[in-house]
């Protein structure tokens, strides 16, 4: 079956320092990459979108100086939250999709900013 | 303005039950839709998605697309306490899009 894995599960920064997030999908390969932000309230934000063969696309109020992706082969993302603030705090979730069609999702990260 | 909205914001249902989510598009342009299931700790699971009018039936689950009206909804049949959680519509552009807009999720309570 389709698994995604995300590391670390929870991670603890400080304010003004960086952090980086990995995605593995395992058993398929990943045509695209997406990945959103889930706040404490449990809304979503999608952040960007990482597509085989094209250009990372960032979603308005996300940056690719704020976080830069790398999306080295079909299996692998990987993500950094840079100079995090109280804001940015959150669940970050992976997406991984499936023959353009489905997207699969892994546990996330929990991004806590001290 | 939130593109998909979902409504209830919460749900109490008894164990057995029929429990009905809702969910509308603003944006013509986002038609496609899924649900996800997200429980606590985890992150969302595909339950099942629908592009065409009518209703999709996949076992408990029965989605329901009304495209003229961009509205979408999830009925869950005898509802089980492992059905509690956070439910969540998304939409996209296109069938084979990786961009979902979430709404703002509907939390699910099962009860015994």
């Amino acid at each position: 079956g389709a698994l995604v894995y995300q590391y670390p599960r929870r991670t603890i920064c400080k304010s003004g320092t960086s952090m980086r997030m990995e995605c593995q999908a395992v058993g398929f390969q990943a045509t695209s990459v997406a990945w959103y932000r889930q706040s404490p309230q449990k809304t979503f934000e999608l952040i960007a979108l990482s597509t085989v063969n094209s250009a990372i696309k960032y979603e308005q109020n996300f940056t690719q100086e704020k976080f830069p992706i790398s999306h080295p082969n079909l299996s692998f993302s990987s993500m950094t939250v840079l100079n995090a603030y109280l804001e940015d705090r959150g669940l970050y979730l992976c997406g991984a999709v499936l023959g353009g069609y489905e997207q699969y999702f892994g546990p996330g990260t929990r991004l806590t900013v001290l | 303005q939130q593109k998909v909205q979902q409504s209830p914001e919460s749900l109490s249902v008894p164990e057995g039950g029929m429990a009905s989510l809702n969910c509308t598009s603003s944006d013509r342009n986002f038609q496609y839709f899924w649900w996800y299931r997200q429980h606590s700790g985890e992150g969302p699971k595909a339950l099942m998605s629908i592009f065409s009018d009518g209703d999709k039936k996949e076992g408990r689950f029965t989605a329901h697309l009304n495209k003229a009206s961009l509205h979408v909804s999830l009925h869950i049949r005898d509802s089980q306490p492992s059905d509690s959680a956070l439910y969540f519509c998304a939409a996209s552009e296109g069938y084979n899009q990786g961009k979902l807009i979430f709404g703002q999720g509907t939390k699910l309570s099962i009860k015994p």
